[in-house]
């Protein structure tokens, strides 16, 4: 079965870089969450989208912006990078948000290693 | 603000008994909770969730009992295999200070399953 898919899987920036995360959820499901997990540390919400419209916002810095494009993948950006913003980022998605009629069950993907020199 | 914690961050179980993973949230509007299964170098998957309208929900070989007065939920795992091993988060959803609908993780806790 097609799981959700990130890419790359591994980046490695300079501090003050741009970086841009891909994610594209599984086939027809129609939500996306990004998270962010330090080393050691709990995932984080960062924010999510439903149906191309951002319907949840957590811990996202400004310096952060993400979209949902029409064949509902997504792009999380990231500007300004600072050494903290070295850590797993994983997307999920899932039919239906958070929660509603759908199955609210989040499918994970493999996470982008990001690392700021 | 919502904050989520575990009780214990290292569970040990021999293979074949019960495991009762604990955790405690603060937002008493939270109103939706999810357990997460995380091995090592992967995504965390989903396990098992729970609306707050709801005090018990069971999946296969897992349970989540919830207790909204006290503000706290468990994960209960029949018969652990070695399998299970992994660190299992909880994560509590509800309103912000912003107003706006977050989930939030409280820190994992490690099972370890001895044979």
């Amino acid at each position: 079965a097609a799981g959700v898919i990130q890419s790359p899987r591994h980046l490695i920036k300079e501090k003050r870089e741009t970086a841009t995360l891909k994610c594209y959820p599984i086939p027809r499901h129609d939500t996306v969450y990004w998270y962010q997990q330090g080393p050691g540390q709990d995932p984080q919400f960062l924010i999510s989208f439903y149906e191309k419209m951002q319907s949840d916002k957590g811990s996202i810095p400004d310096r952060f912006s993400a979209q949902q494009f029409s064949d509902y993948h997504s792009e999380l950006n990231m500007s300004s990078l600072e050494l903290g913003d070295s850590a797993l980022y994983f997307c999920a998605s899932s039919l239906g948000g958070f929660p509603s009629g759908g199955t609210n069950e989040q499918y994970f993907g493999p996470g982008t290693r990001l690392t700021v020199t | 603000g919502e904050s989520v914690g575990l009780h214990l961050p290292t569970l040990s179980v021999q293979e074949g008994d019960n495991s009762i993973i604990n955790c405690a949230y603060s937002n008493s509007a939270s109103d939706y909770f999810i357990w997460y299964k995380q091995e090592s170098g992967k995504g965390p998957q989903f396990i098992i969730d729970i609306r707050s309208n709801m005090d018990k929900r069971q999946g296969q070989r897992v349970t989540v009992l919830l207790n909204k007065t006290v503000k706290h939920l468990s994960l209960q795992i029949a018969a652990t295999q070695p399998g299970d091993s992994a660190v299992y988060f909880c994560a509590a959803l509800g309103e912000t200070d912003t107003g706006r609908r977050a989930l939030t993780f409280g820190s994992g806790t490690r099972l370890q399953v001895q044979p």
